[in-house]
């Protein structure tokens, strides 16, 4: 299996400007999680899936943000309109029961290389 | 308030001396400890899971530690290497609703020869 898959790495754009990276999770894995990561904040949990359905999205900053997950091997995060503030490495994981999500659970997430934004 | 901290910032040690990363929490309830390996440029990678019943845990030269009364955490890294360097991030999961995973900042470490 390639792992999770992020499109694109990188990502410039302008203040204003609509963003849109996308994620592939594992095959057969029933969660997905979004991540965002700054020097300032470290590592922040957006919105699980489980089954494609959002289950947590109290992580996501503002409604700028969205996300969404139109079947099991695809997901996006939406920023509309983009802030440099939003600036960041954004980061897709996957697991297969949840990765101790709300559970008792010891399964493991696995996470995609990130996608780097720099919004001007 | 759940939060996560991590000691020291960062680290540097030289090639095969051993190193011990401090976490210290204060999340309710407690479901279970994580500690992530993030090398520069990448993904963080798994490293330890621990349970409330469980107290060490080992993954090849790391060894995680957990005393939930005191709720601390380390991690030690035996006979380090250089591609031992990278940020190591302490995670504790919470079953309480909308604040599931708290992360620590993260412990750079940065191993010469």
């Amino acid at each position: 299996d390639a792992g999770v898959i992020q499109s694109p790495r990188h990502e410039v754009t302008e203040m204003g400007q609509e963003v849109t990276l996308r994620c592939k999770p594992i095959s057969g894995h029933d969660y997905l999680f979004w991540y965002r990561q700054t020097m300032m904040r470290g590592l922040e949990l957006l919105i699980y899936f489980n089954n494609n359905v959002p289950i947590d999205d109290s992580g996501m900053p503002e409604d700028r943000f969205s996300a969404k997950m139109p079947n099991a091997s695809f997901s996006t995060l939406k920023i509309q309109p983009s802030e440099p503030r939003d600036s960041a490495v954004y980061f897709c994981a996957s697991s297969p029961r949840g990765g101790a999500v709300g559970h008792n659970s010891t399964d493991t997430q696995y996470f995609g290389p990130g996608t780097r934004l720099t919004v001007l | 308030k759940n939060q996560v901290e991590q000691s020291p910032q960062s680290l540097i040690i030289l090639e095969g001396k051993n190193c011990t990363l401090q976490c210290n929490y204060t999340v309710s309830p407690f479901s279970n400890l994580r500690w992530y390996k993030q090398d520069t440029g990448r993904g963080p990678v798994s490293l330890t899971i621990m349970t409330f019943s469980e107290n060490t845990k080992s993954n090849g030269r790391y060894t995680a530690t957990l005393d939930a009364d005191t709720k601390q955490s380390s991690l030690h890294i035996t006979a380090s290497q250089l591609s031992d360097s990278a940020s190591y991030i302490c995670v504790v999961s919470t079953n309480q609703a909308g604040t599931a995973l708290i992360f620590g900042k993260g412990t750079t470490l940065s191993v010469s020869s």
